[in-house]
């Protein structure tokens, strides 16, 4: 079974910093680009950054440059996102998915990891 | 960056009758490939997005066939031909053709009437 499981969500306060993993079982990792996409509570979904099979192209939504950085182990089949400097505003449910073109663009979606910045 | 405005926000239906959410993006979205990289996502209350119909009309495994997609250019529409209870949920869509970033529709609320 395809499976991403997200986890390392938290309580933090501002300006703190955070690492959230996503550990992916049931596909060939290293093949996938992977994304990570979050939700404020009560909000919509927002995309957050993106990279490439061997980490030679990221990308990232305006509001977190300079402070996110997704970065991955293909032997550990682990997807990460290192948070720093964490807002108030960052605070969201935080996913990750696989982002080939295809029939596997977003798809599946874990569980979701809690990410709550508050002082 | 591409916007995507979803329409409406708010969509109560009665059992058994059709629905349809309308998507209209502020670009083409007609990727290089030829292919147009729009995907519609169902979040019923309490779960994680699922993923119902991606390049514009291919319906998922597992996605009832009561669901359809269709559009071209700069204006998408999410069908479902009779409403269950089980549709109850709010419904994004997102387009992966201009990137980055990828942009999300601000998702239609669909409740039962």
């Amino acid at each position: 079974e395809v499976q991403v499981v997200e986890s390392g969500g938290g309580l933090v306060q501002p300006g703190e910093s955070l690492r959230l993993s996503c550990a992916a079982s049931g596909f060939i990792f290293a093949n996938y680009w992977m994304s990570w996409v979050r939700q404020a509570p009560g909000k919509g979904l927002e995309w957050v950054a993106h990279m490439d099979q061997d980490g030679s192209q990221k990308n990232y939504v305006d509001s977190v440059k300079g402070r996110f950085t997704i970065s991955r182990d293909n032997a550990k089949n682990s997807l990460y996102l290192q948070m720093n400097s964490l807002r108030a505003e960052d605070t969201a449910i935080y996913y990750c998915t696989r982002d080939n073109y295809g029939v596997d663009w977003f798809d599946p979606w874990g569980q979701g990891t809690l990410v709550t910045v508050s002082s | 960056d591409v916007v995507l405005s979803q329409s409406p926000l708010s969509l109560p239906v009665t059992l058994g009758q059709p629905a349809s959410i309308s998507c209209r993006s502020s670009q083409g979205l007609v990727h290089k490939s030829g292919n147009t990289y729009l995907s519609w996502f169902q979040q019923r209350p309490g779960q994680s997005p699922r993923r119902l119909i991606y390049n514009v009309s291919n319906r998922d495994s597992g996605v009832p066939d009561r669901f359809s997609g269709s559009g071209s250019g700069t204006d998408f529409t999410l069908k479902i031909s009779r409403v269950e209870a089980e549709d109850v949920g709010v419904y994004y869509c997102m387009q992966g053709t201009h990137w980055p970033p990828y942009t999300f529709g601000q998702g239609t609320k669909l409740e039962i009437k």
